[in-house]
């Protein structure tokens, strides 16, 4: 499609239980990004994907985190036995990176409001 | 470590002005810099994306201008109207191998009638 789309828009979940958020990016892109936004406009890098491997990990939790993005599928991002602190805007975006040169926008979709209640 | 910091958190101004905000990084090594648009409830709208080696980047009604040597890049917004009213955040890609984005915590507009 021509732009990312995530699902679902809002998730509520009790203190402990699983949430598993969807990202499809835009056809054609080969890099995907997840986001978190909490408090204030604060944006955190958690973890990007070229293609179906990991490219960048190092913003995600060591523990209860976990994403995937498996071809013919969109993307997931799934958190186990969720935290009040987990409450957030989920962001995903993707990238078109060229043979030469690699200065493309991230486009992001509307993101996930997470609420852990 | 990068920290990307915008002044003034908060804008009102009458419909009409051109208005300046405010984008500054800590650590010049910086591929790129894009500037956003949120709406609330919303995602990021890419507005401009200016490359380390540009010093500024136009569309429409909008001008970015990036001083890399002294991490700072501004957002100029002519002849400002209601529609423009929404959070601008600015986001940097460092000079590394990650394509990860650090973002600043954002400029609220509000462009009043």
């Amino acid at each position: 499609g021509e732009e990312v789309a995530q699902t679902p828009k809002h998730l509520v979940r009790g203190e402990g239980q699983k949430a598993k958020l969807y990202c499809a990016p835009i056809k054609g892109h080969s890099y995907v990004f997840w986001y978190q936004q909490v408090l204030k406009n604060e944006f955190k890098f958690l973890i990007s994907f070229q293609n179906e491997n990991v490219f960048d990990e190092t913003g995600m939790p060591k523990e209860r985190f976990s994403a995937k993005c498996l071809p013919n599928s969109p993307c997931s991002l799934e958190i186990q036995a969720t935290k009040l602190e987990d409450s957030a805007v989920y962001f995903c975006a993707s990238s078109f990176v060229p043979r030469t040169g690699n200065n493309q926008p991230q486009h992001f979709g509307d993101g996930t409001r997470l609420s852990i209640l | 470590k990068q920290e990307v910091t915008q002044i003034p958190a908060a804008l009102s101004v009458p419909e009409g002005e051109n208005l300046v905000l405010n984008c500054s990084f800590t650590d010049s090594a910086i591929y790129n810099l894009q500037w956003f648009r949120q709406d609330p409830g919303k995602g990021l709208t890419s507005l401009l994306l200016i490359q380390s080696s540009q010093r500024e980047q136009t569309s429409g009604r909008l001008n970015a201008s990036l001083d890399k040597s002294s991490g700072r890049s501004t957002l100029y917004i002519a002849a400002s109207q209601p529609g423009d009213s929404a959070t601008y955040l600015c986001a940097v890609r460092l000079e590394d191998s990650s394509y990860k984005l650090i973002f600043g915590s954002g400029t609220r507009l509000l462009v009043r009638p």
